[in-house]
């Protein structure tokens, strides 16, 4: 069975620093793909970035970017230029190619302290 | 962007009545739609997985009489929580995966914060 772990429960960083998140994930398969959702306060889910197992170049969005190691099965976000509204919940989060179950890391939460 | 929506965003009952949570894809149209629980500072714990016309499946652990799950359109999926008890009161997640779905990335709802008393 497929698993994400997230080993930071809790992180505070001062804003405009870089801060990363780290998950690794567990896998037979090649196919898949791996996502980083946001949750703020407002509980709303965002995709915050996605990254194709296929491709070998990392996935960048603005601030963020990720390390995909796929033989090391990691997966780490890194937010740069932190700010405050980078505040939430972060979660790893996993998916078969030929599946549609999400299967989500226990998260992480943020803190951008001012 | 597409866009997911659920009513009511809360909602407080008695022990004992059902409560109904839609969730509609507003500008595409979903195949698949998910039910997700969510705990306090927990992660979120897929309930069930439902496809437009046919029976929903369920979780294990997920008792399906009690959370009846109806994808009846392209567009709506509804979560009935039958004879709610205290021990239901949670916070209900749906996402929705578009007919031509990039990464299969499912767009989730704003959440239903469930109150029984």
């Amino acid at each position: 069975a497929q698993t994400v772990t997230q080993s930071q429960p809790e992180m505070s960083v001062q804003e405009a620093e870089t801060v990363t998140l780290s998950c690794t994930y567990d896998t037979s398969e090649s196919n898949y793909y791996l996502f980083w959702y946001k949750q703020p306060p407002s509980r709303q889910m965002i995709l915050v970035i996605r990254q194709e197992a296929y491709k070998q170049q990392n996935a960048t969005e603005n601030r963020f970017s990720v390390n995909f190691q796929k033989a090391a099965k990691s997966f780490s976000l890194k937010i740069s230029d932190s700010q405050l509204g980078d505040t939430a919940m972060y979660f790893c989060a996993f998916v078969m190619n030929r599946d549609d179950k999400i299967i989500f890391g226990k998260g992480t939460r943020l803190h951008i302290l001012p | 962007g597409a866009v997911v929506s659920q009513h009511p965003s809360w909602v407080i009952c008695k022990s004992g009545t059902s409560v109904k949570i839609e969730c509609r894809s507003l500008d595409f149209q979903a195949t698949t739609m998910f039910w997700y629980r969510q705990f306090p500072k927990q992660s979120l714990m897929l309930m069930a997985t439902s496809n437009e016309g046919s029976k929903a499946t369920y979780e294990q652990g997920v008792e399906k009489d009690k959370f009846l799950i109806n994808h009846a359109s392209l567009t709506l999926s509804t979560l009935t929580v039958t004879s709610a008890h205290p021990e239901d009161s949670s916070f209900y997640i749906c996402s929705a995966r578009a007919v031509a779905s990039l990464g299969n990335e499912q767009f989730f709802g704003p959440g239903t914060r469930l109150t029984v008393l």
